[in-house]
């Protein structure tokens, strides 16, 4: 089955406790991405890759580092939480060319930072 | 720089009404644009998408034509169900292809 996975699903840390939030993708997609999803602000784009070892700041960048060492993983690191980053996280993929291709999504991440 | 602007929520229903969510967007060239759907607990799907000017997407009995003239996406539905409550996102995919643009969302509940 095609599919999105990211882990965890709940995360509770406190501040400038480093965590990283996983994501990988059995589609053999070239793109990826991280967004954010936070009231009335919609999704905003962290990170994104579009292959392997190239990676790029999205909106909303601060605060969070990316790797993408294989194609089919992209994780997503924070290497000093603060309470501004708690926030529904969701990692995507697509086929990197073709403006018609769809996001793929993951379940989400809730992250709370005490 | 490219924009999506969707109408506030919550949008609150009772069952069989007509639905109509409105998406405006800004953009530089012929951007794709999408509606995506999120249901409690899970992460964003496509519900529908159009690519050129005139196009008509629709799925699920939910439809949207792209119309270029008035730069917008407007999300219908003849008839809902409880079961469509859910976020609404509009979207739009950039000319490069790369990044993918939402809007905030509009939070739909259909009462029985």
């Amino acid at each position: 089955e095609a599919q999105v996975t990211q882990n965890p699903r709940y995360l509770i840390t406190v501040t400038g406790k480093k965590l990283t939030v996983t994501c990988s993708q059995n589609m053999n997609h070239e793109y990826m991405s991280w967004y954010r999803q936070d009231p009335g602000l919609g999704l905003r784009q962290i990170y994104y890759s579009m292959n392997v070892e190239v990676t790029d700041k999205g909106d909303v960048p601060e605060g969070y580092k990316v790797s993408r060492k294989e194609k089919r993983n992209f994780p997503l690191i924070l290497e000093s939480p603060s309470p501004n980053q708690t926030s529904l996280y969701f990692c995507a993929s697509t086929q990197a060319k073709g403006i018609n291709e769809k996001l793929f999504f993951g379940s989400g991440t809730q992250l709370s930072v005490l | 720089g490219d924009s999506v602007t969707q109408m506030e929520g919550p949008v609150t229903l009772s069952e069989e009404a007509f639905l109509t969510i409105n998406c405006t967007y800004t953009a530089t060239g012929y951007p794709s644009l999408f509606w995506y759907v999120q249901y409690p607990g899970e992460g964003l799907q496509l519900l529908l998408k159009a690519t050129k000017a005139d196009d008509k997407g629709s799925n699920k009995g939910f439809e949207a034509t792209y119309r270029k003239e008035t730069t917008s996406f407007h999300l219908e539905k003849g008839s809902v169900q409880v079961s469509d409550s859910a976020v609404y996102f509009c979207a739009l995919r950039d000319t490069g292809g790369f990044k993918t643009i939402f809007g905030a969302g509009t939070r739909l509940f259909v009462k029985a």
